[in-house]
C-alpha cells in the first residue's frame, strides 16, 4: 500500500509570494495533520483535519490555511511568506479524529523562501 | 520551557553497543508517548507508541515511559549502522508535542 504521498518534493519562493503544498493520505485514512519542522527541530503542529472539517489548530499566524477534500487529500496555503517559513512541511494521516491517533508521516515538502 | 525536552546530541556509538536516548516532559495531562526515526530529509517513522507507564518492547527496540517523574526513554540493543538516524519523542494529550531530536550515528 502506498503511504502518505506529499507534492511538490521541494520549492523555492520569494517573500511575499503564496504557496500552496498537497497531501495525499494513507488509503482508508480520513484524518490529516500538518506540521512545520524548522532544521534542527521537531515538528510543530500546525493544523488537523477529519471529513473536512477542522478539528485542531496550532500556535501559527492566520497566513497558514488549510482545507481537506471529498477524497481525503489535503491542501496546505501559506501567504505572505516570510524568510521564517523555510522549513520542512510535514503531513501525517491517521484513521481517526484523534490527534493522539497513530500518526503516519509523508516524506515531507522542503519549502525554501528567498 | 519546552513541553517535551531532549538533547540534541548528537550522540556516536560503536556498532552493536546499546543506546539509550531519553526525553523529559512537563505536561501531566499527556497519555501517548511516541518514538519517531527520522533518517536525513525524510519523514518521521512511528517506531514505538505506548499510552502507560513501563517498557514496551519491540524487536532490538524497548520504550520505557516513567509518569511519576516524566521521562520517556529508548533503549536500543545491538546497534547497526542502518540505525544512524535522528530520533524524535512525542507526548499527546489533544496536540502531538514533539522533542528536538537526537542525532544517532552508529559506526561501523
Amino acid at each position: 500500500d502506498a503511504g502518505v504521498t506529499q507534492s511538490p518534493t521541494h520549492l523555492i519562493k520569494t517573500r511575499g509570494q503564496h504557496v500552496t503544498l498537497r497531501c495525499s493520505p494513507i488509503s482508508g485514512h480520513k484524518s490529516v495533520s500538518w506540521y512545520q519542522q524548522v532544521l534542527g527541530q521537531g515538528p510543530q503542529f500546525i493544523f488537523q483535519y477529519y471529513e473536512k472539517e477542522e478539528r485542531g489548530r496550532g500556535n501559527f499566524p492566520d497566513r497558514f490555511s488549510a482545507r481537506q477534500f471529498p477524497n481525503y487529500s489535503s491542501e496546505l496555503n501559506v501567504n505572505a511568506l516570510l524568510l521564517g517559513d523555510s522549513a520542512l512541511y510535514l503531513c501525517a494521516s491517521s484513521s481517526r479524529t484523534g490527534r493522539t491517533d497513530t500518526q503516519y508521516f509523508g516524506p515531507g515538502t522542503r519549502l525554501t523562501v528567498l | 520551557q519546552k513541553e517535551v525536552e531532549q538533547d540534541p546530541g548528537p550522540l556516536s556509538v560503536p556498532e552493536g553497543a546499546i543506546v539509550s536516548l531519553n526525553c523529559t516532559y512537563s505536561n501531566s495531562a499527556f497519555q501517548y508517548f511516541m518514538w519517531y526515526r527520522q533518517y536525513s530529509r525524510k519523514g518521521p517513522e512511528l517506531l514505538m507508541y505506548t499510552y502507560s507507564s513501563g517498557n514496551k518492547e519491540d524487536g532490538r527496540f524497548t520504550a520505557q515511559v516513567d509518569k511519576s517523574s516524566k521521562y520517556i526513554s529508548l533503549f536500543i540493543r545491538d546497534s547497526q549502522p542502518s540505525d544512524s538516524a535522528t530520533y524524535l519523542c512525542a507526548s499527546s494529550y489533544n496536540d502531538m508535542r514533539f522533542g528536538a531530536g537526537t542525532r544517532l550515528t552508529v559506526k561501523p
